[in-house]
C-alpha cells in the first residue's frame, strides 16, 4: 500500500558534521512533503516543506532534497548542533483528505 | 511555539472510563487535526474538523469521537478507554484543509 517510510531508525551524528536523513515514499503522484522535528515531549514542529516541481529548497540551515525518479527525500542538517537532537519524521498528505501519514521516524543523537 | 495549546498535559485514567482533551487551534485557523502518537511511533490520524464539520477520518473506531466549536477550538472525546490507547494525543491547527498543519505539545494519556 501507500506509505511514506525513513530507511534509518537512528542516526549519531558528531557535532558540527552534517547530517542527511532519508525517506523513502511509494506514491508516485505525491505532490507535496513535509519534515517535523519532535523533541522529546513535545509535539512536532514544522522545519520545511517540498512541492514536487522542486528537486531543493533550502531553510536556515537545513535542505531537503526531492529525487522523483526513485521516490525518495532526504533533510540535510548543516553543522549539527546538540539542539537538533530529535526525531525526525517526514510526512506526506493524501489527496482529496488531508490527514499527514508519518513514517515511524529516524531519532537523530548529536554528539559533543 | 505554534500558538495551537492542548489541555490537559498529562491524564491518568482506567479501563472503561471516559475522557475529554481539548485544544485551541492557532488564531486564523478552521481546521484541526487529531493525531494518536504510541510510543516510538509516528502520528496517526484519527480525524478532522473543518468549520465545525468532520472532514475526514482515520482508522479508528466509533468510540473516538469529536467536536469543533465556533472559535475553531476542538474536543477529542474517547470512550471505553482501553489500555492500547495510552498514548500521546496530538492536536494540530491549519489554516485550511490543505495547508501546513502546526501542532501543539501534546497530551499524554495513560490507562491504567
Amino acid at each position: 500500500g501507500e506509505s511514506v517510510g525513513l530507511h534509518l531508525p537512528t542516526l549519531s551524528v558528531q557535532e558540527g558534521d552534517n547530517s542527511i536523513i532519508n525517506c523513502a515514499y511509494s506514491n508516485s503522484a505525491s505532490d507535496y512533503f513535509i519534515w517535523y522535528k519532535q523533541e522529546s515531549g513535545k509535539g512536532p514542529q514544522f522545519i520545511i516543506d517540498i512541492r514536487s516541481n522542486m528537486d531543493k529548497r533550502q531553510g536556515q540551515r537545513v535542505t531537503v532534497l526531492l529525487n522523483k525518479t526513485v521516490k525518495h527525500l532526504s533533510l540535510q542538517i548543516a553543522a549539527t548542533q546538540p539542539g537538533d537532537s530529535a526525531v525526525y519524521f517526514c510526512a506526506e498528505p493524501r489527496r482529496g483528505n488531508t490527514p499527514l501519514v508519518f513514517g515511524k521516524g529516524t531519532r537523530l543523537s548529536v554528539i559533543a | 511555539e505554534t500558538g495551537v495549546t492542548q489541555s490537559p498535559t498529562h491524564l491518568i485514567k482506567t479501563r472503561g472510563q471516559q475522557v475529554t482533551l481539548r485544544c485551541s487551534s492557532q488564531s486564523g485557523h478552521n481546521t484541526v487535526s487529531w493525531y494518536q502518537q504510541a510510543l516510538g511511533q509516528g502520528p496517526q490520524f484519527i480525524f478532522q474538523y473543518y468549520r465545525e464539520e468532520e472532514n475526514g477520518r482515520g482508522n479508528f473506531p466509533p468510540r473516538f469521537s469529536g467536536l469543533q466549536f465556533p472559535n475553531y477550538s476542538s474536543e477529542l472525546n474517547v470512550n471505553a478507554l482501553e489500555l492500547d490507547d495510552s498514548a500521546l494525543y496530538l492536536c494540530a491547527s491549519s489554516l485550511a484543509i490543505q495547508e501546513t498543519q502546526y501542532f501543539g505539545p501534546g497530551t499524554r494519556l495513560l490507562v491504567l
